[in-house]
């Protein structure tokens, strides 16, 4: 079975410092690729996907991700962080054919002033 | 705003009580999914809908629930009986399979709490 490992319970931030969120993937194929965020009491809205091709994604919020198959990884970064961006991060797999979501445990980030 | 909606947003309940949930997926989209989410965790698939057509409910926790989607529009999540560990954020999702459109649109969840 395919499982997502965000090893990451907990970052704390410092605005304005870069970010980067860590995901590794389990599965023998590489599968769609997503990063939602989710704000407290809030739905999880989608940042960003990879379904195939330049493995260094764009997202919005001036997120960007990028796949690393030798690594099975799909990381999260932003350059700058904002005090808004404090939420909880979630990256998702869907196998290819497949039309669920298998999701991490999530990364709570904290951003200090 | 065309987003998913879902109702109600919180629902507290003694234990023992039958509850329904409601989602309203965006109007274009044919397929929605139910999540459920505990404390802690990511959120966990439970069922989706093409149209009217349940295609995946062998994740569903239990026959205590179940799922409907009766005119391919809005779909109902009903849990009988409910226990204490029910107690979740419940999320539904929609997408449109169309041209390789695949992405995951959720709503803002109901929250359930089990006394």
């Amino acid at each position: 079975a395919q499982s997502v490992t965000q090893p990451d319970i907990h970052i704390t931030v410092s605005e304005g410092a870069s970010l980067e969120l860590r995901c590794n993937y389990s599965y023998g194929a590489t599968p769609y690729l997503f990063w939602y965020v989710q704000s407290p009491g809030q739905g999880l809205q989608l940042l960003l996907k990879y379904f195939s091709g330049d493995t260094l994604v764009q997202g919005i919020k001036g997120f960007e991700a990028e796949f690393k198959r030798s690594q099975s990884s799909f990381n999260l970064r932003k350059p700058s962080v904002h005090w808004s961006d404090a939420a909880e991060y979630f990256c998702a797999v869907m196998r290819s054919g497949y039309s669920t979501l298998t999701f991490g445990k999530g990364t709570m980030l904290l951003v200090s002033p | 705003d065309t987003g998913v909606s879902q109702d109600p947003r919180h629902k507290i309940t003694k234990r023992g009580q039958n509850v329904t949930f409601r989602c309203d997926p965006i109007s274009e989209h044919n397929r929605l999914y139910w999540y459920r989410q505990t404390l802690g965790q990511g959120p966990e698939f439970l069922t989706y809908f093409q149209n009217e057509a349940q295609l995946e409910k062998s994740r569903l926790l239990s026959d205590r629930f179940s799922a409907e989607r009766p005119k391919g529009s809005f779909s109902t999540l009903e849990i009988q009986r409910t226990e204490q560990g029910d107690s979740a954020m419940y999320l539904c999702a929609s997408s449109l399979a169309l041209g390789g459109r695949i992405e995951q649109f959720f709503g803002p969840g109901t929250r359930l709490t089990v006394l």
